[in-house]
């Protein structure tokens, strides 16, 4: 099955720095690639999400960036806020009808610090 | 608010006990999930459904159960056979359609085994 892994595990910035997640996985044939935030005591959320036909996504503060070849991809927050404070989570799958089963890597708590 | 939610928030359990979480959703979605979520860890898959009166296990069934009997419903019981059940349990749906294949989460089960 999928494995994915995810580093760092905790990131701390200054606000106004850029922030940048990695994750690699295992399966090839994985082809959606969502990040999650999740804020304390909340559920996840999905902030981004970038498919195996594109290699960049961007939306507004945040961008994903996905390399097939070696299988890793990436999240990167620009000019970050407090706000910005959470867990992240990178997951993969390979999309299918009715189904979507997402393989999670282990969350990188990120830290904004005024 | 997000059209799924799970009950109870808080559950408290005796050891030997089984206790079944419940999860709801009306947004018509035909997969749904089981992610147990530890410390320090992703969510890791329990169970899936992709339709209705059909569920697979996912990387750590061992200890769990699920009925899938209505599209609206997907209910997990946390048997007496979970060596470690407490836990933060979250579920989520999908459905494909369009390309649009996000997972949207409960808020969650936190579960203590006292």
């Amino acid at each position: 099955g999928e494995n994915v892994e995810q580093h760092p595990s905790t990131l701390s910035v200054q606000e106004g720095d850029s922030a940048v997640i990695k994750c690699t996985y295992s399966d090839s044939a994985s082809n959606y690639f969502p990040w999650y935030k999740q804020e304390l005591g909340k559920r996840p959320q999905l902030i981004i999400d970038i498919r195996s036909n594109v290699g960049e996504k961007k939306d507004q503060r945040i961008a994903v960036t996905l390399n097939k070849t070696a299988k890793h991809f990436s999240l990167h927050i620009t000019e970050t806020q407090p706000e910005d404070s959470a867990v992240y989570f990178c997951a993969a799958s390979m999309i299918k009808a009715a189904g979507n089963k997402l393989t999670f890597g282990g969350g990188t708590r990120v830290l904004v610090k005024p | 608010d997000g059209g799924i939610t799970q009950s109870p928030k808080y559950l408290f359990r005796k050891e030997g006990q089984n206790v079944t979480l419940s999860c709801e959703q009306n947004l018509n979605h035909d997969a749904m999930y089981w992610y147990r979520q530890d410390p320090g860890q992703g969510l890791r898959l329990i169970y899936y459904s992709q339709i209705v009166n059909d569920f697979q296990k996912g990387d750590i069934a061992e200890g769990y159960s699920v009925s899938r009997e209505k599209k609206e419903s997907f209910p997990l019981t946390v048997t007496s056979a979970q060596k470690n059940p407490t836990a933060f349990y979250l579920c989520a749906s999908s459905r494909w359609e369009g390309g649009n294949t996000e997972a949207f989460f409960g808020q969650g089960t936190r579960l203590t085994v006292v």
